[in-house]
């Protein structure tokens, strides 16, 4: 069983829908990364949270530290978020700088 | 604008061949990492460094090797002991080794003809 787990591993939708990826964890982390990888091969970073909740314009982040899961949701979705969102974690044994990744959830967004 | 520069992205050899993948920052951020991207699998860390000229074996060293002679460069060499090298790789970096936002590389993808 691999550390990190995302759902759906694939996913479709209508512009404007609302999007939840899953992310599930089995170890103890320090903090959690989404992140976004583009058609072309290039990762941006959306969030990083050890706790609680971020927003940045129309996506969400959440974490719950003791169900060891995180949700990344985006509101009004639009064909420009397909993408494949990638889920880490920095767990808290181990060497301060290795992450662990999901295998991604691939979105594709359509008019 | 800052960022982080690898090149090439698209690059070709023949097996028994090394190759040199590029990785430059102008963010002067202290910790840098490879890592190696396959399909349907989660990114794997081959090398980082978190200072210059110290660099540790991630989880699949095996087959290269990396140099951190300058804070802004970490160059990535894949040498013909890498059994399977045509893959996707990326490189990316942090300001602080414990805390801190990743940023990324476009990527380089390898193939072994």
């Amino acid at each position: 069983k691999n550390e990190v787990e995302q759902s759906p591993q694939n996913l479709t939708a209508q512009e404007g829908e609302f999007i939840t990826i899953n992310c599930s964890y089995s170890v103890g982390i320090s903090a959690l990364h989404w992140l976004q990888q583009h058609p072309g091969g290039g990762i941006v970073s959306l969030f990083m949270l050890s706790s609680g909740k971020k927003k940045h314009g129309r996506l969400i982040a959440t974490i719950n530290i003791q169900e060891k899961h995180s949700s990344l949701h985006i509101t009004a979705s639009h064909p420009r978020d397909s993408a494949v969102y990638i889920c880490a974690v920095k767990p808290l044994r181990g060497t301060a700088s290795k992450l662990t990744f999901g295998t991604g959830t691939r979105l594709q967004v359509t008019l | 604008d800052g960022g982080i520069t690898q090149s090439p992205k698209y690059l070709f050899r023949k097996e028994g061949q090394n190759v040199t993948l590029s990785c430059e920052q102008n963010l002067n951020h202290d910790a840098m990492y490879w890592y190696r991207q396959d399909p349907g699998q989660g990114l794997r860390l081959i090398y980082y460094s978190q200072i210059v000229n110290d660099f540790q074996k991630g989880d699949i060293a095996e087959g290269y090797s990396v140099s951190r002679e300058k804070k802004e460069s970490f160059p990535l060499t894949v040498t013909s002991a890498q059994k399977n090298p045509t893959a996707f790789y990326l490189c990316a970096s942090k300001d602080n080794v414990n805390t801190g936002e990743l940023f990324f590389g476009e990527g380089s993808r390898l193939t072994v003809l």
